[in-house]
């Protein structure tokens, strides 16, 4: 069964620093990696995805992510964090073999404080 | 541009009440799924969709039914509310991979 664990409730970080909020996944095989942000009042927004290739994926906004096989993580990162990325962020998880079943992560609440 | 389209946008059951959460995409995706969130717990797969005809149970199916007649639409049936079915629920459609979200519908059964 795939499952994804996110083990941050809540990560606060200072407008200017580097953020990082973590992923681990628990999959067979070789799984698709997404992370979706929540913004109030503006819904459920794709930031990126890894398919294949190279283990760091940019997405939008300035975020990128990182897929560490070995240790079976994609967390996600931003060089200089901003008060306007504080939301709600989730990372999700497939397998190849089944690419439309996508599975949530319980979510990690960015607080960034100016 | 609608993108998917959920309604109603707010809705209170009584127990063992039954309704349809309607679901319509007009961007001809093949991949369909509703899921809930509640807090603390993330969004949580009920059921999903490969195409028209095509239905399969995802992480909490218990209490929820679904059909997918056609590409567009995809509802969500609760044939006996409770309790435990409030939450906020999305439906979406997805391509290659990436998920288009509805706004979501707020459910409270009393």
């Amino acid at each position: 069964a795939q499952s994804v664990a996110q083990p941050e409730d809540q990560v606060n970080v200072a407008e200017g620093n580097p953020l990082t909020v973590k992923c681990t996944y628990s999959v067979s095989g070789n799984p698709y990696l997404f992370w979706y942000v929540q913004y109030p009042n503006r819904g459920l927004q794709f930031l990126l995805k890894y398919i294949t290739g190279d283990n760091l994926v940019k997405g939008s906004y300035g975020f990128e992510a990182e897929f560490n096989k070995s240790q079976t993580s994609f967390h996600l990162k931003k060089p200089s964090a901003l008060v306007s990325d504080s939301a709600l962020y989730f990372c999700a998880v497939s397998p190849r073999s089944s690419a439309s079943k996508i599975i949530f992560g319980s979510g990690t609440r960015l607080s960034i404080r100016p | 541009n609608a993108g998917v389209t959920q309604t109603p946008k707010f809705q209170v059951l009584k127990t063992g009440q039954s309704m349809t959460l309607q679901c319509a995409q007009d961007m001809n995706h093949e991949y369909m799924s509703w899921y809930r969130q509640d807090p603390g717990m993330g969004l949580r797969l009920i059921h999903y969709s490969v195409g028209a005809g095509i239905t399969d149970q995802g992480e909490v199916p218990n209490g929820y039914n679904v059909s997918r007649s056609t590409t567009e639409d995809f509802p969500l049936r609760l044939l006996s509310a409770a309790p435990s079915q409030t939450s906020v629920y999305f439906c979406a459609s997805s391509y290659q991979g990436k998920l288009f979200f509805g706004s979501g519908t707020q459910l409270s059964v009393l």
